[in-house]
């Protein structure tokens, strides 16, 4: 059974960089049959999408954030990770991983989810 | 992008009753449709698919209908496990998009 769990600094200052890495086990970052995606949810909002990776590499990010967001994979530990540049306080948020299955783009399973609070 | 609205934002029900939530995408998006529930604290999870097939494990409960622009996700009888937000997602075009979510109470 695959299972997802995202992990990095819980606290980021105005102007710096979010970075988030999701370890998956139980299933493989270079298998074709999956994707790997980043959610966030500010706090008592709703979701919104942030950018997925294919095994290829090929990445696609929502616009909104597309000039800030970087998704990377690292094979041999079986992590993808998100970089968010230049954070404010509107970053603060739950920031899941999710597993999209090649040729839909539905999430399952997601992460528990990580808190992250951009602050000084 | 293709906007996903749901409505009502949110419903107070008693356990046993029918409960339908709605959403609506801004252009077509044939069956690539997705419901997720969320319960507090916790991450989403995925009930329906493809707008209509269940995902595994989920209570028969639940259903869903809908192609095109206009979806439904019933309860057919609520369970006071089902208390929770559900958000449908659209999954037929990059950026990926969720409705606003729709939150089941107690009534």
């Amino acid at each position: 059974q695959v299972r997802l769990q995202e992990s990095g600094p819980a606290l980021v200052k105005p102007s710096e960089t979010l970075s988030l890495t999701c370890t998956v086990t139980g299933g493989s970052t270079s298998s074709n049959s999956h994707l790997w995606s980043w959610i966030r949810q500010a706090p008592g909002k709703g979701l919104e999408w942030i950018g997925v990776i294919y095994y290829t590499g090929n990445t696609f990010y929502n616009p909104s954030l597309k000039s800030r967001s970087v998704i990377s994979a690292d094979r041999p530990t079986n992590q993808v990770s998100l970089q968010l540049t230049s954070a404010t306080a509107a970053d603060t948020g739950v920031y899941y991983c999710a597993r999209v299955v090649t040729g839909q783009n539905y999430f399952d399973p997601w992460g528990p989810g990580f808190l992250v609070t951009v602050s000084s | 992008d293709i906007q996903m609205t749901q409505s009502p934002s949110s419903v107070s029900a008693s356990v046993g009753d029918r409960v339908t939530i709605t959403c609506r995408a801004s252009q077509g998006i044939s069956s690539w449709l997705a419901w997720y529930q969320q319960k507090p604290g916790k991450a989403p999870t995925l009930l329906i698919y493809d707008a209509s097939t269940l995902q595994s494990g989920v209570p028969s409960r639940f259903s869903g209908s809908g192609s095109g622009t206009y979806f439904t996700l019933t309860i057919s009888s609520l369970q006071p496990e089902d208390f929770a937000t559900y958000y449908c997602q659209q999954a037929n075009s990059f950026p990926l998009t969720f409705g606003g979510g729709t939150k089941v109470e107690i009534k």
